[in-house]
């Protein structure tokens, strides 16, 4: 894959409920993968940024992985909560440091 | 609130004419990236400052120029406007290599 993808497009899920997405990206020239959360009406926020291949990540209920080898990050919420909705985008970052970004995940959490 | 400042929050002009867009890093921040968001895409990387220097350039139109000046404050400036260049307008700080901060961006309208 030539861009950066992400699925689902958009999630509804119940309170409480956990759920993951997926991130996509060209394991060639790969630097690092930035994961980004948007709440409506705001700027993009930085969750994580991870380079090496099998990186872990944790932030209270929120983590991801990292696999550059095959191409992909996941993003996992545990326990969704209503103030988790928001778009979630992952950003790889390539050799230039400029950022090529997914085209984001919308969750919605209902309670 | 990230501490990056972008000004006006809204702008609304019409077609042909040419608009400055300013962003305000964070405090002790020598990257200044451009980013665009139009209806239906995904964030757009335009072009990126470090230190007063151009350091990378995305899918940024002839039309469009951009600028970081010895205070370190970016400018970027769009002539000859069409109806397509109607969308959001983020700038972005960070020390190098790092996570970046997103300030409030400003809505362009081309009318």
């Amino acid at each position: 894959i030539l861009n950066v993808e992400q699925s689902p497009q958009s999630l509804h899920v119940q309170e409480g409920d956990s759920t993951n997405f997926t991130c996509s990206f060209p394991s060639s020239n790969f630097y690092a993968l930035h994961w980004y959360r948007w709440e409506t009406a705001k700027s993009p926020e930085a969750l994580f940024v991870m380079t090496l291949n099998g990186d872990e990540k944790k932030k209270g209920r929120i983590s991801a992985t990292l696999n550059t080898k095959e191409g992909y990050s996941y993003l996992y919420i545990k326990g969704s909560q209503p103030e988790d909705s928001a778009t979630y985008l992952c950003a790889q970052e390539r050799n230039t440091d400029k950022l090529i970004f997914g085209t984001g995940t919308r969750l919605q959490v209902f309670p | 609130d990230s501490g990056v400042t972008q000004t006006p929050k809204h702008l609304i002009t019409a077609t042909g004419q040419r608009v400055t867009l300013r962003c305000s890093p964070r405090s002790g921040d020598l990257s200044v990236y451009w980013y665009q968001q139009s209806l239906d895409q995904g964030l757009q990387f335009l072009i990126q400052y470090y230190n007063g220097e151009e350091r990378a350039k995305g899918n940024i139109l002839e039309r469009f120029s951009a600028q970081q000046f010895p205070d370190l404050h970016s400018e970027l400036n769009l002539s000859s406007l069409e109806l397509g260049d109607s969308a959001l307008y983020f700038c972005a700080s960070n020390i190098l290599d790092n996570e970046q901060f997103f300030g409030p961006g400003t809505r362009l309208t081309v009318l």
